[in-house]
């Protein structure tokens, strides 16, 4: 069964700090990882796409990593800032669905703070 | 430029009730999903389409229904609302895959929060 585990399940961090959120991942056959940013009640917003033959990726003050071989990830915030405060989803993407699109397994994700 | 388009963004049914949930999205996409998203579960994919007509069962399509009459429109329906469908759902959509490669994101619409008593 495909799984994806994230780690901490939450964090707070104070404003201008950096952090670092974990993903281990279980999906076969496995195509790419993804990164989703939700705010509180709002939809998941997409970060970072990485294939297997990736090793990293930035969209600004989000740098994402991926090692396939341990099957993990990371998604790394720079400079954090109030906004940054949202539930971060970690995303498989896996077989491809009967006439095309792409599988995805997504994480339980890790909640956020940033603070003053 | 709207994206994806959720109506209504709240509802509460009554047990054995029907509805039907509304999807709609302005960039031609060709892929267009359901999802549904419980308390300390990941989004489980409910039914999907790739194209004007055609509709695919997801990994917990029992209970819904799904059309997609027209390209920018995929709904979503309740036949009998059962406590256990109380849920926020979100509707997504994306570009085919292109040359074989399938790193298209997936754009969410802000999702319909419904509860079933």
């Amino acid at each position: 069964k495909n799984q994806v585990e994230q780690s901490p399940q939450s964090l707070i961090i104070l404003e201008g700090k950096n952090c670092t959120l974990q993903c281990n991942y279980t999906v076969s056959p496995f195509s790419n990882l993804r990164w989703y940013k939700q705010d509180t009640g709002r939809g998941p917003v997409s970060l970072t796409i990485m294939t297997f033959s990736e090793n990293t990726k930035s969209n600004g003050r989000y740098t994402a990593t991926l090692d396939a071989d341990t099957k993990q990830s990371s998604l790394h915030i720079t400079a954090s800032q109030l906004s940054d405060s949202a539930s971060y989803i970690c995303v498989g993407g896996g077989l491809i669905l009967t006439g095309g699109g792409n599988k995805l397994t997504f994480g339980t994700g890790t909640q956020l703070k940033v603070e003053l | 430029n709207a994206g994806v388009t959720q109506t209504p963004k709240f509802r509460v049914l009554k047990t054995g009730q029907s509805m039907t949930l509304l999807c709609a999205q302005d960039m031609n996409h060709e892929y267009m999903y359901w999802y549904r998203q419980d308390p300390g579960m990941g989004l489980r994919l409910i039914h999907y389409s790739v194209g004007e007509g055609t509709t695919a069962k997801g990994e917990v399509p029992d209970g819904y229904n799904v059309s997609r009459l027209k390209k920018q429109n995929f709904l979503l329906g309740l036949e009998s609302a059962a406590p256990s469908q109380t849920s926020v759902y979100f509707c997504a959509s994306s570009y085919p895959l292109v040359n074989g490669g399938n790193n298209q994101p997936q754009h969410f619409g802000d999702g319909t929060r419904l509860s079933i008593l």
